[in-house]
């Protein structure tokens, strides 16, 4: 069984719209991570929650929200979609915050016409 | 310029053959590192940590850490064409409670059969 869930697999957007990216992870860990993974960059860590407490945001834009209604859920909603935000997103958890081994789950590629 | 940087983007080794990648950090508060693997529409997953100089072997995987010159290596003996994948190095500040890890471009491994 698939330990780190998310919903959906794949989205298509249009420009301007909303979005909300669902992870789910079943490991009992404290710790849960967003990243981004488009052909121009590298992997990219963008949120990262300890305890349902936000521990970093990198992202440049408030257009990314990370939403926790559970320890074991990280949503991310995404709005006024715009096409650079095309990438495929990935949840990712840890035992704890720190110098930990992540878990990824297996992405949400989001395209956006 | 990318804080960590890998070499080469690709490499192709036959079945049996030894695959090796390099990672460079030009930040020194990065002492941690990982390699990732991830297989074609897959999440990346862990192949190993190393923190300490010297070396650090699993199974087919050797490790290489200089910490001085912030160079990390990854060894795959014997490779197998399931080990055809991309690789990445990703590093982490020792004292970090973020969990933030930033990662190179990936180099793709293509193993013959």
């Amino acid at each position: 069984d698939p330990k780190i869930i998310q919903k959906p697999k794949y989205l298509v957007a249009v420009t301007g719209s909303e979005k909300i990216l669902i992870c789910e992870q079943y490991l009992g860990h404290n710790a849960m991570y967003w990243y981004r993974q488009s052909a121009k960059k590298p992997l990219e860590f963008m949120f990262s929650y300890s305890y349902q407490k936000l521990m970093d945001n990198q992202t440049a834009s408030s257009r990314f929200q990370p939403q926790s209604s559970k320890k074991n859920h990280l949503d991310l909603q995404i709005t006024a979609l715009k096409p650079d935000d095309s990438a495929t997103y990935f949840c990712a958890s840890s035992q704890e915050g720190g110098a930990r081994e992540q878990y990824f789950g297996p992405g949400t590629r989001l395209t956006v016409l | 310029q990318q804080k960590v940087q890998q070499s080469p983007e690709s490499l192709s080794v036959p079945e049996g053959g030894m695959a090796s990648f390099n990672c460079t950090s030009s930040d020194r508060n990065f002492q941690y590192f990982w390699w990732y693997r991830q297989h074609s529409g897959e999440g990346p997953k862990a192949l190993m940590s190393i923190f300490s100089d010297g070396d650090k072997k699993e199974g087919r995987f050797t490790a290489h850490l200089n910490k001085a010159s912030l160079h990390v290596s990854l060894h795959i003996r014997d490779s197998q064409p399931s080990d055809s994948a991309l690789y990445f190095c990703a590093a982490s500040e020792p004292d970090t409670n973020t969990g933030k890890l930033t990662f190179g471009d990936g180099t793709v491994l293509t193993v013959k059969p």
